[in-house]
């Protein structure tokens, strides 16, 4: 069964460091999403993207906060420069066309001393 | 605004039981959905249920929608142990996008 990757499933990091984090979305599927969850809260949209663009954001995407589909596959998150309240599982996920239905992957735990 | 609430935050019960949570919202939706995560692990997609459609079922899991009261409820029935996890309501809100908003879920322990 098609599933969504992601790699590393945890950094650390140091407050300040840039930071990319990675994923392969499901390989049919046409829009990509991040959010993240910090320890013990809901999971928080960040960001969908769709035709090589950001379709949407909330107001935590700010700036520091950037995403590109390099290449066919990958799909990644930058943070710019890294805060402690940046620490959390940053998960991606990717639905296929005209699909609410959302695949997630095993998320990428970010820890930022 | 908190979109998509569930109650109760907790839940314990033997296995075998039935489970149910819920969940309400407060904005105009195109769709909810139910997801499940274990413990430090990804999501889960359950089921999705359209704002048209009032209940739905799949396997043991039985969704409802009240829209006229902004809340849906998931009933597990004959929980298993392997049931226990946490448990998120999702709402897709009506303004075009795939944008979608948990809510801060329910804990479910099945005990053996």
């Amino acid at each position: 069964e098609p599933e969504v990757t992601q790699t590393p499933s945890h950094q650390v990091t140091q407050m300040g460091q840039e930071v990319i984090l990675r994923c392969v979305p499901i390989s049919n599927h046409l829009y990509f999403y991040w959010y993240r969850q910090i320890l013990g809260q809901k999971v928080e949209f960040l960001v969908s993207f769709y035709n090589n663009e950001i379709s949407e954001k909330s107001e935590i995407f700010d700036d520091q906060f950037s995403v590109e589909r390099p290449d066919g596959s990958n799909f990644t998150l930058k943070i710019r420069s890294t805060k402690l309240e940046d620490s959390a599982m940053y998960f991606c996920a990717s639905s296929g066309q005209n699909s609410y239905e959302q695949y997630f992957g095993p998320g990428t735990r970010l820890t930022v001393t | 605004s908190q979109q998509g609430e569930e109650d109760p935050q907790a839940l314990s019960i033997q296995e075998g039981e039935n489970a149910t949570m819920n969940c309400s919202y407060k904005t105009s939706i195109n769709n909810l959905q139910w997801y499940r995560q274990n413990s430090g692990r990804g999501l889960v997609h359950l089921i999705l249920i359209r704002s048209n459609e009032r209940e739905k079922h799949s396997g043991r899991l039985r969704v409802t929608l009240d829209t006229s009261k902004k809340s849906s409820s998931l009933l597990i029935t004959a929980s298993r142990a392997a049931d226990t996890a946490s448990y998120f309501c999702a709402t897709a809100p009506n303004t075009g996008g795939f944008k979608t908003i948990f809510g801060a879920g329910t804990r479910l322990f099945v005990k053996a």
